[in-house]
């Protein structure tokens, strides 16, 4: 049973379009969402998190949207980069982040010069 | 940078070997995991540790097993290695405080 499901599983965007990448979740139980940036041949690092107290959460040009009446949650990539090609990843997790992360399958954004 | 260091971080090896990667930490931070990525899976987790001699099983676990006798290192072994095994494993801690994964670099593993 997939708790997390992710998409798309690839997006190709022009550079300074909007990238959009979107996690469902099934666990209503969930309490903590990150979203992790990874580059090839890297290991993955956070790159922000919301927890359900708030519906939004902006740091530079990321945002996350978070809808928990539809166990939905979101990344938004305002102007974005070439350097932001990479693969992400949402997570979702009990106890405010301190059980083990449960992690959709990813998505590759590619941003075009 | 939290301090981790992944070995080897390349190996291959045949079906049927025995294989044992290992994950060194110098934050003595009390989390250690163990996951698997593969394209189309994502990041899977196999073990994890809660400290020292204490682990406990991930989502897929079957065909590995782990130890952390000192804070510092965890081990993954896999006691007799399959093709369906060839991945690339990363071990991740996390920081206490923030609930924040911190990953090593990857071992990429090829079992022919």
């Amino acid at each position: 049973q997939q708790q997390v499901k992710q998409s798309p599983q690839s997006l190709i965007v022009q550079k300074g379009g909007i990238s959009i990448i979107n996690c469902a979740y099934e666990n209503t139980a969930f309490d903590y969402f990150p979203w992790y940036q990874q580059f090839p041949g890297k290991g993955p690092a956070l790159l922000i998190a919301i927890r359900p107290d708030v519906s939004e959460k902006k740091e530079g040009r990321f945002t996350i949207s978070f809808n928990k009446s539809a166990k939905q949650f979101s990344l938004h990539i305002m102007d974005s980069q070439p350097g932001d090609s990479a693969t992400y990843f949402c997570a979702a997790s009990l106890n405010s982040g301190y059980s083990t992360l449960t992690f959709g399958k990813g998505t590759m954004l590619l941003v075009s010069p | 940078d939290a301090g981790i260091t992944q070995s080897p971080r390349h190996k291959v090896t045949e079906t049927g070997t025995p294989v044992t990667l290992r994950c060194h930490q110098t934050e003595n931070h009390r989390y250690m995991y163990w996951y698997r990525q593969d394209p189309g899976h994502g990041l899977r987790l196999i073990h994890y540790s809660y400290g020292v001699k204490d682990t406990d099983k991930g989502e897929v676990s079957d065909g590995y097993s782990v130890s952390r006798s000192k804070t510092e290192d965890f081990l993954l072994t896999l006691e007799s290695a399959t093709s369906s095994q060839t991945s690339v494993y990363f071990c991740a801690i996390s920081v206490q405080s923030t609930g924040e994964l911190f990953f090593g670099e990857g071992s990429r593993l090829t079992v022919l």
